[in-house]
């Protein structure tokens, strides 16, 4: 089965400084997600991106938080300052169609903020 | 507001026991609910969806719009069924999936 596939696994940011998440998602896929989860916490959406622009976020996806599909294959998530409170597993996910359709999700990227 | 509500954090059966995994939620449209499975060290997966009435592994989930409710459950459940189930929940444009905080089952000989 196709998977979607994030780099890096892991990654250790210091307070502030920029990070960028990648995600290439299934060749055929149109819809993709991120989404982040805190350690003991649920899995939180972040954001939703289909034709090139954003289709709906959530209070979490501030100013800080950008995406980008910069080739046609990689999905990004960049956050301009990292803080703290950003130490989460990051979900990328990709579906086929919009409606009813089984979402692939990544294995995560570990995001620690020092 | 679009809210799953999963109240078990953890659920201990033994083995051949039955299994169910409760979930509510609140959503003002018609809902597509999904339940979703992440076994341990591996990522999250579609386990079933409520559209295609389907039977995966042994479980099964009915929608219950009168009770809000999409319960999952399994007539006996096996050791390899631990991990973490999350219900889930789609708002009506499919732009946005919409977890609980999961449910960690537990399932010992």
């Amino acid at each position: 089965e196709p998977e979607v596939t994030q780099t890096p696994s892991h990654q250790v940011t210091q307070m502030g400084q920029e990070v960028i998440l990648r995600c290439v998602p299934i060749s055929n896929h149109l819809y993709f997600y991120w989404y982040r989860q805190i350690l003991g916490q649920k899995v939180e959406f972040l954001v939703s991106f289909y034709n090139n622009e954003i289709s709906e976020k959530s209070e979490i996806f501030d100013d800080q938080f950008s995406v980008e599909r910069p080739d046609g294959s990689n999905f990004t998530l960049k956050i301009r300052s990292t803080k703290l409170e950003d130490s989460a597993m990051y979900f990328c996910a990709s579906k086929v169609a919009r409606l009813n359709e089984k979402l692939f999700f990544g294995s995560g990227t570990q995001l620690s903020v020092l | 507001a679009q809210r799953v509500t999963q109240p078990e954090k953890l659920l201990s059966v033994f083995k051949g026991a039955p299994v169910e995994l409760k979930c509510n939620y609140s959503y003002s449209g018609s809902p597509e609910l999904f339940w979703y499975v992440q076994y341990s060290r591996q990522r999250l997966q579609l386990l079933l969806r409520h559209i295609s009435r389907e039977s995966i592994k042994g479980f099964t989930a009915d929608l219950n719009k009168g009770e809000t409710s999409f319960h999952l459950k399994k007539p006996f459940a096996q050791e390899e069924d631990s991990a973490m189930y999350y219900c889930a929940l789609s708002n009506q444009a499919g732009t946005a999936l919409i977890f609980g905080k999961g449910t960690t089952l537990s399932v010992s000989s």
